[in-house]
Parts: C-alpha cells; structure tokens; sequence
C-alpha cells in the first residue's frame, strides 16, 4: 500500500483482557518495527521482523507481549492481561532494511492508542 | 533505556524567530534521523546524515551530524507556524538494524 496501516487507532480494555494490534506495513518494506510511545515521549523500541523472522524482541516488556509476522507482511502485536502500565501509543514502522554503511528511514502508521481502564 | 538526550525539552518561540535543537549521546552511531511528529499520527522522517561532520540543508532546516558522529543538531530559521511539532533525533548503532529514539523536543511557533 502507499503507508503504513494501523488498525484499530484507538483501543480501550478492560484491565485483564486481551487485545490485539494490526500493522500492514509498505508492500517490499522486508523490516517491520514495534515501537511503544509514552505521552510526550521518544519512541521506546520493543521488536523487529526481517520478512516472518523476529530477529529481536529485546524490548517486549513483559511475556504478556507477543508479536508475529507469519508470511512476512501484516504483523499483529498480542498484548495479553493487559495492566495499566501498558497503556500507550503502539507504533509500527517499516522500512526496506539497511545496507552495509546504515538503516534506511522508517515509514510510520499512525499509531494504536491503547487505553487500559 | 533512552541513548539518545535532547535539548531543550519544550520550545516555545514567536513566528520569525531561529532555533536549535540539540542531540546528544555517549554512543556513537552509524547514522543519525530526524524525525517530525504531529499529535495523532507516526513520526515523519526528515533527514539521515551519516559521516562525522556533515551538514543537510531542507529548505529552512539544517541537520549537523557531530565530527565524532555522537550527537547531532537542528537548526529552523525563521520559524513558521507549520514548523510546530515533536522533533526527534534517532540513531542507528553499527550493524544494528533497529533505530534508538531521543527524548524528543515539542516546539511551538507561535504566530
């Protein structure tokens, strides 16, 4: 597609529920990001996809936070019992990788807020 | 962990007037973005640099990358009203594939 979708952009849940969060990245885009963003804040980094492969998911929090990218295109960010620390705007970017001096600019979606009541 | 302090933290300044905006980090970085946020949607990328030393003009904006390529600045001339937003550095570490996001600055232009 021409950006980078994110659905739903807001999303309210109950403490405890499971929610979860879609990226449909630029078509060709290999890299796929996960980054979580407090009020006011820089992006803080939590995974990355080369294709369907996590190669990096340092920055989860917590186990409750699982992400998949099986044919190497959407990728869904599981977020299970959510506490309300986890409230956030949930960002995904992608990008077509780096060569061999640096990485290539990010393209953004416009984010999930997600607010845990 | 945030690698990556900018300052000032917020900047709120009058229509005309010039700023700078400063990045800085212990780390050295392959590379180094700026980014432009507005309230609602994705960071927008503005510029990369990549060799100590180097300078990018964008129409009003000049983006320097330190010698030691450890910190960065942004200058706006003139500042307008559009200029308004969260302005991030974001540095890309040797070999890594993943970007580190500064602090953030929020300017206002006021008109």
């Amino acid at each position: 597609g021409a950006g980078v979708s994110q659905s739903p952009r807001y999303k309210v849940a109950k403490r405890g529920q499971d929610v979860a969060l879609r990226c449909d990245p630029i078509s060709g885009h290999v890299s796929l990001f996960w980054y979580q963003q407090a009020l006011g804040q820089g992006p803080e980094f939590l995974t990355y996809f080369q294709n369907e492969a996590q190669l990096d998911k340092s920055g989860l929090p917590s186990d409750r936070f699982f992400a998949e990218r099986p044919e190497g295109s959407v990728s869904t960010l599981k977020i299970q019992r959510t506490q309300q620390e986890d409230s956030a705007v949930y960002l995904c970017a992608s990008s077509l990788g780096r060569n061999e001096g640096y990485v290539y600019g990010y393209t953004f979606g416009s984010g999930t807020r997600l607010t845990v009541v | 962990t945030q690698l990556l302090e900018q300052s000032p933290q917020f900047l709120s300044i009058q229509e005309g007037e010039n700023l700078t905006v400063y990045c800085n980090s212990s780390s050295v970085f392959s590379s180094l973005q700026w980014y432009r946020q507005e309230p609602g949607e994705g960071p927008v990328l503005l510029v990369t640099v990549v060799t100590g030393g180097e300078v990018k003009k964008l129409k009003r904006l000049t983006f320097q990358f330190g010698d030691a390529r450890k910190d960065s600045s942004l200058h706006i001339t003139a500042a307008q009203p559009g200029d308004t937003g969260l302005y991030l550095c974001a540095g890309g570490e040797t070999g890594a594939n993943n970007l580190f996001f500064g602090t953030g600055t929020r300017l206002t232009v006021i008109p």
